[in-house]
């Protein structure tokens, strides 16, 4: 199945400022996922980046907010803008597995803005 | 839209007992449904996964059934161990990715 690397893995940030999250996958592939995991929560889909096209974003997600780049197949990015502490969480990517429905998740990012 | 619940939140077991945790799900156009382990401050990980035209898979020690009917799905752990400790998390997949629902996670303790 598909390595996800994912970076940073963790950051303390300012509130106010954005962070950019990076997704690369060794392998092409066409859907790529942002999941939100607040602490000792489920998680909860942010968008789907597909490339070539806008993310498509969930209700309770802006693009403001969380801006989205898949410039090509293997990589995406996503910046959590303006940071306030609700935005504390550990964020994911993920990818369509390569064989099956599913996900193959990257390792998350931990995020704490103070 | 497509509802899980899942339930016990959380489950404490002796090594060596049986842990069975359990998701409904609200959506008939629900077609797949995968278990995810998630380990302390590691991403999750598929652990097993049934389609809707299957009642039951198994592999080792772990075991899913899912009853389409009554819209429900389990995950059975036989001969807990303590690495088997993590959260479980549900999910219900409606055409491909079309739509996609968690529950809210199940942590499991084995004591040794």
């Amino acid at each position: 199945s598909a390595v996800i690397s994912q970076k940073p893995s963790r950051d303390i940030c300012q509130r106010g400022t954005s962070l950019t999250i990076q997704c690369q996958v060794d392998s092409q592939v066409t859907m790529m996922f942002w999941y939100r995991q607040q602490p000792g929560q489920s998680l909860t889909l942010i968008a789907t980046a597909n490339q070539g096209s806008e993310a498509t974003y969930e209700s309770g997600f802006v693009i403001d907010k969380f801006p989205i780049s898949r410039p090509n197949l293997t990589f995406s990015t996503l910046t959590v803008s303006n940071m306030s502490p609700e935005d504390s969480s550990i964020y994911l990517c993920s990818v369509e597995r390569d064989t099956s429905y599913g996900y193959t998740f990257g390792s998350g990012t931990r995020l704490t803005v103070v | 839209g497509e509802n899980v619940e899942q339930h016990p939140s959380t489950l404490s077991v002796q090594e060596g007992d049986s842990a069975v945790i359990k998701c409904t799900y609200s959506d008939s156009a629900s077609n797949y449904f995968p278990w995810y382990k998630q380990e302390l401050g590691k991403r999750p990980q598929l652990i097993i996964d049934i389609r809707s035209n299957v009642g039951e898979k198994k592999d080792q020690r772990i075991a899913v059934t899912l009853n389409k009917t009554a819209k429900h799905f389990s995950l059975h752990i036989t001969e807990t161990q303590p690495e088997d400790s993590a959260v479980y998390f549900c999910a219900a997949f409606r055409g491909g990715y079309q739509k996609v629902t968690f529950g809210i996670g199940t942590k499991l303790q084995v004591i040794p």
